[in-house]
């Protein structure tokens, strides 16, 4: 089993459409929970960072984490063609080398005008 | 300044050829680190410096060859690649050199081709 499983999509959706990515992981040592999108030849930009469980909001985006289940997720509410991109999830403990991410595949997310 | 500065941005090389590429902030960020990443595959890491000392190798061929100046500067010198080292190479910086891992920052990459 791999360390950290998202669904690599694509997904595709209409404008204005609430989407809703994923993330399971199996290490009970995560801590920090990332959101990335990464647009194409281009960088990750960092988008949502989480510690611990619990929700947090950024204007169209909230990301939630539940370490019982070992599942994190964001949501993208009023989505946007501009926010067409690949969503990694990324990971880490903490302690000596918690500056170690663990990322997940990527989901390629299309937004359809 | 909130940006990790990637030159070049695209390199074409050979197989026999030496070449550097280079990271840089000004986040004062204390760990720097490279990634490669293949297309449509996430991030690999591969050397984590912390507080300008190499704290991790993840068994990178030695063609791979990082050097930290100062604590805004990483490079990357490659020499004797192989075709399949064509990749796009990201550079981060994280705050604090263990521990944390807010703030991580990535470059935009370069994009290397060996030819």
């Amino acid at each position: 089993q791999k360390e950290v499983e998202q669904d690599p999509g694509p997904l595709s959706v209409p404008e204005g459409a609430i989407v809703s990515l994923n993330c399971t992981y199996s290490n009970s040592a995560f801590q920090y929970f990332m959101w990335y999108r990464q647009y194409s030849r281009k960088g990750p930009e960092l988008l949502m960072y989480t510690y611990s469980s619990g929700n947090k909001e950024d204007g169209r985006f909230t990301a939630q984490v539940d370490k019982s289940s070992k599942y994190i997720s964001l949501f993208i509410r009023d989505s946007q063609p501009s926010d067409s991109a690949t969503y990694l999830c990324a990971m880490s403990g903490s302690g000596a080398g918690s500056y170690q991410l663990t990322f997940g595949k990527g989901t390629k997310l299309s937004v359809i005008p | 300044d909130t940006e990790v500065t990637q030159t070049p941005k695209h390199l074409v090389m050979g197989m026999t050829n030496k070449k550097s590429l280079k990271c840089e902030q000004h986040m004062g960020h204390r760990a720097m680190y490279w990634y490669k990443q293949k297309a449509k595959k996430p991030p690999e890491l591969m050397f984590v410096y912390s507080y300008e000392k190499l704290s991790i190798n993840e068994s990178v061929p030695s063609r791979f060859s990082p050097e930290c100046p100062n604590s805004s500067l990483l490079n990357l010198h490659l020499h004797a690649l192989q075709p399949e080292d064509s990749a796009l190479y990201l550079c981060a910086s994280s705050q604090d050199g263990a521990g944390s891992t807010r703030g991580y920052t990535f470059g935009s990459g370069t994009r290397l081709t060996v030819v």
